[in-house]
């Protein structure tokens, strides 16, 4: 079956860039998401990247994907402490829901700590 | 905006106890879906709603059933609540196929003791 994976924490200084790291088995996947969670709140959808495409970046996000290594990044930009989250991969695969449409499978999810 | 709402923020609930987990979405989605969430394990798929009283499992049903008697809103419930079911529900909906389009709710932290 489908599987996401992605390590647990990440720490960096404000001001640097973060890189937070997804890989995923589905060879199927067509859309590939990063979504961010913060403190007490639900997932919000930051960006998505086709999987016939390399990269996609918006604003200080950029997407990587290595579709060869079923590897996915994203990096944030001059990071703030704003940015401080839980970031979720999530992978659009082959599998069919009942009624339509795709099942979207998560990965682990990567705590970023952002230190002054 | 589509807002998707989640009846209660914090639930204490006992072992034993039936539970119930309610969300509601006001943008006339068709799809509904509720996921645990735990630390380490991301979010899991429990079920999952194509329209009114209409529902399929998840990836991890055990303990769990959902009802939907109205478009806007998808209930979970817990037969009788058991310690392993403390966790952070999230419940999202969608208006088609397409997950790009799936919002989520804020989360439900239920404590079982």
């Amino acid at each position: 079956g489908e599987d996401v994976e992605q390590s647990l924490f990440l720490s960096v200084r404000e001001g640097d860039s973060s890189v937070i790291n997804c890989t995923y088995t589905d060879s199927s996947s067509t859309y590939l998401y990063w979504y961010k969670q913060e403190p007490g709140a639900g997932l919000q959808l930051l960006t998505y990247i086709f999987s016939n495409m390399d990269m996609k970046q918006d604003q200080r996000l950029t997407v990587l994907l290595n579709k060869k290594d079923k590897h996915l990044s994203l990096r944030i930009a001059d990071t703030q402490t704003g940015d401080s989250a839980i970031y979720f991969c999530a992978e659009r695969g082959g599998f069919i829901l009942t009624g339509g449409g795709n099942k979207l499978t998560f990965g682990t999810g990567t705590q970023l700590k952002v230190e002054l | 905006d589509v807002k998707v709402t989640q009846s209660s923020r914090y639930l204490v609930k006992r072992t034993g106890e039936k539970v119930f987990l309610e969300c509601v979405q006001d943008m006339d989605h068709e799809n509904m879906f509720w996921y645990r969430q735990d630390p380490g394990l991301g979010l899991r798929l429990i079920y999952f709603s194509y329209d009114v009283k209409m529902k399929e499992k998840g990836d991890i049903p055990e303990g769990y059933s959902v009802s939907r008697e109205k478009k806007e809103r998808f209930s979970l419930i817990l037969e009788s609540a058991s310690t392993n079911q403390t966790s952070m529900y999230l419940c999202a909906s969608r208006a088609g196929p397409n997950p790009y389009e799936q919002y989520f709710g804020p989360g439900t932290r239920l404590t079982v003791t």
